[in-house]
């Protein structure tokens, strides 16, 4: 059974350029959630989507960056422009029945965005 | 302010060392407490969920315990194959819908022959 499928697996930009990672969840998942991982702050959610819904994203860094999920299977999440200080490992996860009581959450391999 | 701390940061094993990981969380409400293992290049990959104070959870070498205040996992006789980065997580209750998801920054395990 396929898990979590994120592309690009690695990208590499110039300060002020747009950049899109995607994402598909597991099939028949309903949440999905965005982390960003540094190693200065770990693993940090961003924003999390139920039924295609984003219900917090209270953890976006700022207006450049913004999430989008436009059906059950795809979802995408853009920064415009890029800062060097994006510079992270980018992991989209999603899960059946979200954040709720006992639920697990699967990661998918990361996109690894650099800068420069 | 909810905190997930994890102890230590790193730590070398010699193969067949036992020793334990320590996760120490102040979340009020905790609604489960996550252990992940990462691998480097991967996404964390989910071994144990803990839900009261007294359970305990196993596989294979790892055995995952947890109190009020903290959880351990435990790692009987480890192997190379074991040496990873090993995550926890908190969800707590907020009177909302959402519980958020706090990871502790790891505990990079190396277990050398």
């Amino acid at each position: 059974d396929a898990g979590v499928i994120q592309s690009p697996r690695h990208e590499v930009t110039e300060m002020g350029q747009e950049v899109t990672l995607r994402c598909k969840p597991i099939s028949g998942h309903n949440s999905l959630f965005w982390y960003r991982q540094t190693m200065m702050r770990g693993l940090e959610l961003l924003i999390y989507f139920n039924n295609n819904v984003p219900i917090d994203d209270s953890g976006m860094p700022e207006d450049r960056f913004s999430a989008k999920m436009p059906n059950a299977s795809f979802s995408t999440l853009k920064i415009q422009p890029s800062e060097p200080r994006d510079s992270a490992v980018y992991f989209c996860a999603s899960s059946l029945g979200g954040h709720t009581f006992g639920n697990t959450i699967y990661f998918g391999e990361g996109s690894w965005l650099t800068v420069v | 302010e909810d905190q997930v701390t994890q102890s230590p940061e790193a730590l070398r094993l010699q193969e067949g060392e036992s020793s334990s990981l320590n996760c120490s969380y102040t979340v009020s409400g905790l609604r489960g407490l996550f252990w992940y293992r990462q691998d480097p290049g991967k996404g964390p990959e989910f071994l144990f969920t803990l839900y009261s104070a007294g359970e305990e959870k196993e596989k294979e070498r790892l055995k995952a315990t947890l109190t009020k205040k903290e959880s351990f996992l435990h790692i009987t006789a480890p192997k190379p194959e074991d040496s990873a980065t090993y995550l926890c997580a908190v969800r707590a209750d907020r009177g909302s819908t959402l519980g958020r998801l706090y990871f502790g920054r790891g505990t990079q395990l190396t277990v050398w022959p």
